[in-house]
């Protein structure tokens, strides 16, 4: 079985500061791992994903993320924050391989908060 | 430019009623899912498919019944509503390789 822990239930920053929310996985086999971003009212969307490619992951909007497999981290990082990056972050995973059916474990979510 | 529509986006429910939450996808993926999300607990499995005709049970399946009669549609029910059963319903599709496409969710409060 696969599972995922966000570091932090909240974490604020300044407008131009760094952004940082952690992720932890844990997984029996190799794991494909996701970021998704959920704006208020809205459904999930897809950040950035690692599929086994490159460990440094590029995402939409400035984000990125490092598999790093003897950590077994998954961090996410964006150099400078933008006020419109206030949102909630899932980090998510799930097993390589057919019978996953595609099915995401979802860590538990980091809302950030962004101080003008 | 559909995508993943959810109907109804609101509904209240006593305790004791019955619903169904429509899934429509416009996407022709196979893997269609049904997660609720709750605050601090992110978001967990009722019910997945992996195709037209075929359902199972994720992580939370009790309470709930799912269908799938067509392969773009995917139907949440609860036949005997619990307070416990509020929350954001949200259903998801893909082509099986983990990136989901959500819809907006569907909210649900039962008094």
């Amino acid at each position: 079985a696969q599972s995922v822990t966000q570091l932090g239930s909240h974490v604020s920053v300044s407008e131009g500061a760094l952004v940082l929310l952690r992720c932890n996985y844990s997984s029996s086999v190799p794991p494909y791992l996701f970021w998704y971003v959920q704006y208020p009212n809205q459904g999930l969307q897809l950040l950035l994903k690692y599929t086994s490619a490159a460990t440094l992951v590029k995402g939409i909007n400035g984000f990125e993320a490092e598999f790093k497999k003897s950590e077994t981290s998954f961090h996410l990082t964006k150099p400078s924050a933008h006020m419109s990056d206030a949102a909630e972050y899932f980090c998510a995973v799930t097993l390589r391989g057919g019978t996953s059916y595609g099915k995401l474990t979802f860590g538990q979510g980091t809302i950030l908060t962004v101080h003008p | 430019n559909a995508g993943v529509t959810q109907t109804p986006k609101f509904r209240v429910l006593k305790t004791g009623q019955s619903m169904t939450l429509l899934c429509a996808q416009d996407m022709n993926h196979e893997y269609m899912y049904w997660y609720r999300q709750d605050p601090g607990m992110g978001l967990r499995l009722i019910h997945y498919s992996v195709g037209e005709g075929t359902t199972a049970k994720g992580e939370v399946p009790d309470g709930y019944n799912v269908s799938r009669l067509k392969k773009q549609n995917f139907l949440l029910g609860l036949e005997s509503a619990a307070p416990s059963q509020t929350s954001v319903y949200f259903c998801a599709s893909s082509l099986g390789i983990g990136e989901l496409f959500f819809g907006e969710g569907s909210r649900l409060t039962v008094l």
